[in-house]
């Protein structure tokens, strides 16, 4: 398996404008997690999935960001619109309940850049 | 809500030296994850404790869970700069969310 898969790796941009993230789950994970880390709050949870469906938004800063999940292989994380101050590294991790942990395989994430 | 917290927050060691990082947790813990993220990197699992005093090896590395499953270390004997990195200890936080904690974030120096 080629684990979680994320792109853009890198993303510069300017303030004001839509940034989408993207995220392709461990296929058979039934968990899609959403994480910002900074130096200053550590690793956060946004939001996350169980089977496309939203669980828990409640880390989801403020309504310019929305996250979504169409289908159990993709997922996005769109901030619209950008602030500096949404510079961080985003990452998505996947899970599954089946397994003799429940232990959470992130991707490489993406470095979000807002000039 | 349930926190979990690591101490120290950073630490510097000579190569070789030992290194232990503890977490705390405010509630009683059904089970505790590590995580390791190399700089520039992601975070990686490492193990999962589930018992009451529960003490597993990975090579030079010794994770155990406290008594009470408040608490637990990562031990780090004779460190390499391989070793290098964050440390993350993860409580559950219901279905299949955890709670990380703040990390520790070792630098070794050759």
């Amino acid at each position: 398996d080629a684990g979680v898969i994320q792109s853009p790796r890198h993303e510069v941009t300017e303030m004001g404008q839509e940034v989408t993230l993207r995220c392709k789950p461990i296929s058979g994970h039934d968990y899609l997690f959403w994480y910002r880390q900074t130096m200053m709050r550590g690793l956060e949870l946004l939001i996350y999935f169980n089977n496309n469906v939203p669980i828990d938004d409640s880390g989801m800063p403020e309504d310019r960001f929305s996250a979504k999940m169409p289908n159990a292989s993709f997922s996005t994380l769109k901030i619209q619109p950008s602030e500096p101050r949404d510079s961080a590294v985003y990452f998505c991790a996947s899970s599954s309940p089946w397994g003799d942990y429940n232990e959470q395989f992130f991707g490489p994430g993406t470095r979000l850049t807002v000039l | 809500g349930q926190q979990v917290m690591q101490i120290p927050q950073y630490q510097h060691v000579q190569e070789g030296e030992d290194f232990t990082t503890y977490c705390n947790s405010s509630t009683t813990l059904s089970n505790i994850q590590w995580y390791k993220q190399r700089p520039g990197g992601h975070p990686v699992f490492l193990i999962q404790l589930v018992k009451s005093g529960e003490v597993k090896k990975q090579k030079r590395l010794t994770f155990q869970f406290g008594e009470a499953k408040k608490n637990s270390s990562l031990h780090i004997t004779a460190t390499q700069t391989t070793d290098v990195g964050t440390y993350f200890c993860a409580g559950p936080g219901g279905y299949q969310k955890v709670t990380f904690g703040t990390g520790t974030k070792l630098q070794v120096i050759p």
